[in-house]
């Protein structure tokens, strides 16, 4: 079966910080995979959508950066972290050959920044 | 494009009671329509979801949402509301099989149960 996988859980960032979170996927082959953030009394926002090894495309300018170095691994960046950055961090996956367009979510990641 | 609107932003219902979580939704295409929620600090886990199949749509936990195309709902429903249930309801609409980024979230509906 699948897993998706996405780590840390939660971490608290000064200003100006780097960041990196890291997302896999486990019992697929070349998925789709999503960056989505989730701020404090808002729904979900669309950051970064893959559909394959080093093809990322940016759904709205920001800080944030994301990259996939390998096909099952999603890794979401910030190079100087702002106070706006701070929220819920969501990675998922999708099988690239469904039209059902099922996401399938990770635990997320909670980012305070200070 | 497409477009949905969760109808209530919180719902409140006592314990035992039924639960009605609504949506409406836009589409020029022929939607795929999903009801997730969401525990606190946890990710999206899918409730449900509507493919072109029977217009009702069974799911987990006892959830229910009928697809009504002449009203263009999908609202989420449940006979007896038990306190685990409590949480945040999100609706998405997505076009039938052009996959990417095509979907789109409703802005939730936080469900309060009262016991």
């Amino acid at each position: 079966s699948q897993t998706i996988h996405q780590w840390p859980a939660t971490l608290v960032q000064p200003v100006g910080s780097p960041l990196s979170l890291e997302c896999t996927v486990e019992g697929t082959s070349n998925p789709n995979l999503y960056w989505y953030r989730q701020a404090a009394g808002r729904g979900l926002q669309l950051l970064f959508y893959s559909v394959g090894i080093g093809q990322i495309s940016s759904e709205v300018p920001q800080n944030l950066s994301a990259s996939r170095p390998q096909d099952r691994q999603f890794i979401l960046s910030s190079k100087k972290l702002l106070l706006s950055d701070s929220g819920f961090y969501l990675c998922a996956w999708r099988e690239a050959a469904s039209g059902a367009n099922v996401l399938t979510f990770g635990a997320g990641s909670r980012l305070t920044v200070l | 494009a497409q477009s949905v609107t969760q109808l209530d932003s919180h719902v409140s219902v006592s314990e035992g009671t039924p639960v009605l979580l609504r949506c409406n939704y836009s589409s020029s295409y022929s939607p795929s329509l999903f009801w997730y929620v969401q525990h606190p600090n946890k990710g999206l886990q899918l409730l449900l979801k509507y493919t072109s199949a029977a217009t009702l749509v069974k799911g987990i936990n006892g959830f229910e949402a009928e697809f009504k195309k002449s009203e263009t709902s999908f609202h989420l429903t449940k006979p007896s509301a038990h306190m685990s249930d409590a949480a945040e309801y999100f609706c998405v609409v997505s076009p039938w099989g052009t996959g990417r980024r095509a979907l789109t979230f409703g802005s939730g509906t936080r469900l309060q149960v009262q016991p």
